[in-house]
C-alpha cells in the first residue's frame, strides 16, 4: 500500500520564479494538507484541500495557491518566490471524517531559493 | 491562538540513559495529540495519538502520556537508532469535523553508544 507520494524531492529555483509541488495521498485517504518546514523548525500549516476546495487556510500569503484534483491528488503553487521560501515542503493526507486518526506525511520536496 | 511549545530543544544521553520530552499546548477544541519522530530529510512518521487526559501509549521504548496541559514522551534504555526529532502536535477541530496540525519546533534526540 503505497504512502503518500510527492514530486520532485529537490528543487532549485531562482527568486521570483513559480514552483509547483505534487502530491499522491496515501489509498483511500481524500483529503490534503501542506506544511511548510523551514530549517530548525516545526512544520507550519500553509492550507488543506477537500472535494477540490481550499477548505482552511494557515497565515500565507496569496503567493501560496494549490489545486486538488478528481482523483484526490493535490498540487502547491508558489509564485514570486522570495529566499525566505526556502523550506520543506510536506503534503500530509487524511480522511475528512476521521482525522483524530492522524495524518500521513510524504517526505516532502526540498525547495531552494537562490 | 494555537501554540505548542516543547522542550528541551535538545538532548544528549547515554546508550540505556531514560529520559522525558515535555509538549506544552494551548489549544482551544483539542481532537488529539500527536508524537511524530522526524529524521533528516524525511517527512514526519506516526508515532502515538493521544485523545484525553490520563491516556497513556506505549511502543517499544517509547511511552507518551497526555494531561490536560502537557504531553511526555518517556524514552526508556534508549539506543542510537532512537537518534532523530521528536515533534509534537495538537490537532485543533474547532467544532468541525476536520482540523489543523499545530506543531512544536521539534526536540532533537542524540544517542551516543
Amino acid at each position: 500500500d503505497a504512502g503518500v507520494t510527492q514530486s520532485p524531492t529537490h528543487l532549485i529555483k531562482t527568486r521570483g520564479q513559480q514552483v509547483t509541488l505534487r502530491c499522491s495521498p496515501k489509498s483511500g485517504h481524500d483529503t490534503v494538507s501542506w506544511y511548510q518546514q523551514a530549517l530548525g523548525q516545526g512544520p507550519q500549516f500553509i492550507f488543506q484541500y477537500y472535494e477540490e476546495e481550499e477548505r482552511q487556510r494557515g497565515n500565507f500569503p496569496d503567493r501560496f495557491s494549490g489545486h486538488q484534483f478528481p482523483n484526490y491528488s493535490s498540487e502547491l503553487n508558489v509564485n514570486a518566490l522570495l529566499l525566505g521560501d526556502s523550506a520543506l515542503y510536506l503534503c500530509a493526507s487524511s480522511l475528512s471524517q476521521g482525522v483524530s486518526y492522524g495524518y500521513t506525511f510524504g517526505s516532502g520536496t526540498r525547495l531552494t531559493v537562490v | 491562538e494555537d501554540q505548542v511549545t516543547q522542550s528541551p530543544e535538545a538532548l544528549r544521553l547515554q546508550e540505556g540513559e531514560s529520559s522525558s520530552l515535555n509538549c506544552s499546548y494551548t489549544v482551544s477544541g483539542l481532537r488529539g495529540l500527536f508524537w511524530y519522530r522526524q529524521d533528516p530529510g524525511k517527512g514526519p512518521e506516526f508515532l502515538f495519538t493521544l485523545y484525553s487526559a490520563g491516556e497513556e501509549k506505549e511502543k517499544e521504548r517509547l511511552k507518551a502520556t497526555l494531561t490536560k496541559k502537557e504531553s511526555f514522551l518517556h524514552i526508556t534504555a534508549p539506543k542510537p537508532e532512537d537518534s532523530a526529532t521528536y515533534l509534537c502536535a495538537a490537532l485543533n477541530a474547532g467544532g468541525t469535523s476536520y482540523g489543523k496540525l499545530t506543531f512544536g519546533q521539534g526536540t532533537i534526540l542524540t544517542v551516543h553508544p
